[in-house]
C-alpha cells in the first residue's frame, strides 16, 4: 500500500527554470492538496483539488499551477522559479468527506539558484 | 492573519514527565481540529483529532483538549517518551470541508 507519493525527493532548479512536482495517490481519495513548510511558517495550502477537474487557491497560489485530470494524480506546476520558492513541499489527499485526517506523502525539497 | 498559532515553537520535557503542547485559533468556522506529527525528512502523520462539538478526546497516551469559549486546544501526552520527540502541529479543518488550515508547529524533545 504506497499511501501518497511524491517525486523527487529532492531538486535543484536555477532561477527561472520550470519543473512538475509529481503527486500519486492509491487511495482513491477525492481530495488532494499541496502545502509547503517554511521555517517558522508551518504549513501553508497552497493549491487544493475537491475532485477530478475541480481545483481551488489555497492560501499561497502565487507562482505555482495545478491540474487535476485524474483521481490519483495531482501535480504543482512551478512556471518560473524563483529563490522565495525554495521549501519543502507536501502533497496530501484525504476521502474529501469532511470526518477523516489527511494522509501526506514524504515531500519534496525544493532549492532554488 | 494566522487563523491557527502555536506560540511555543519550542518544549523541553523529561522522559516519563508530561508534556503540553497548546494551540489557539481565531476563526470559528473549524468543525474539527487536528493534531500531527512529523519527524525529520517525513511527512506529517497524523496522531488525533477531536470535533468541534467535544472537549475532550482520548487515545493511548495522547488526550486532545478543547476549550471552545478560550478558543484554545491542547494536546497531552502521558508519559512522553523519547521517540515521542518531533515536531507537532496543530490544524483545523474548515466547516463540511477538507481544507486543513495549519499552525507553524512545536517542537518537542524529550530527554532521558
Amino acid at each position: 500500500n504506497a499511501g501518497v507519493t511524491q517525486t523527487p525527493k529532492f531538486q535543484v532548479l536555477k532561477t527561472g527554470q520550470s519543473m512538475t512536482l509529481q503527486c500519486a495517490q492509491d487511495m482513491n481519495h477525492e481530495y488532494m492538496s499541496w502545502y509547503r513548510q517554511d521555517p517558522g511558517m508551518g504549513l501553508r495550502l497552497i493549491h487544493y483539488s475537491v475532485g477530478a477537474g475541480i481545483t481551488d487557491q489555497g492560501e499561497v497560489p502565487n507562482g505555482y499551477n495545478v491540474s487535476r485530470s485524474t483521481t490519483e494524480d495531482f501535480p504543482l506546476r512551478l512556471l518560473s522559479a524563483a529563490p522565495s520558492q525554495t521549501s519543502v513541499y507536501f502533497c496530501a489527499s484525504s476521502y474529501g468527506t469532511g470526518q477523516t485526517e489527511a494522509f501526506f506523502g514524504q515531500g519534496t525539497r525544493l532549492t532554488v539558484v | 492573519d494566522q487563523q491557527v498559532k502555536q506560540n511555543s515553537p519550542s518544549l523541553s520535557v523529561q522522559e516519563g514527565r508530561i508534556s503540553i503542547l497548546n494551540c489557539d485559533y481565531t476563526n470559528s468556522m473549524f468543525d474539527y481540529f487536528l493534531w500531527y506529527k512529523k519527524y525529520p525528512a517525513e511527512g506529517p502523520t497524523f496522531l488525533i483529532s477531536i470535533s468541534s462539538i467535544k472537549d475532550k478526546n482520548e487515545d493511548g497516551r495522547f488526550t486532545v483538549f478543547l476549550n471552545k469559549s478560550a478558543k484554545h486546544l491542547s494536546l497531552h501526552i502521558v508519559p512522553s517518551q523519547p521517540g515521542d520527540s518531533a515536531v507537532y502541529f496543530c490544524a483545523a479543518k474548515v466547516y463540511n470541508t477538507d481544507k486543513l488550515i495549519f499552525g507553524t508547529g512545536t517542537r518537542l524533545q524529550v530527554f532521558p
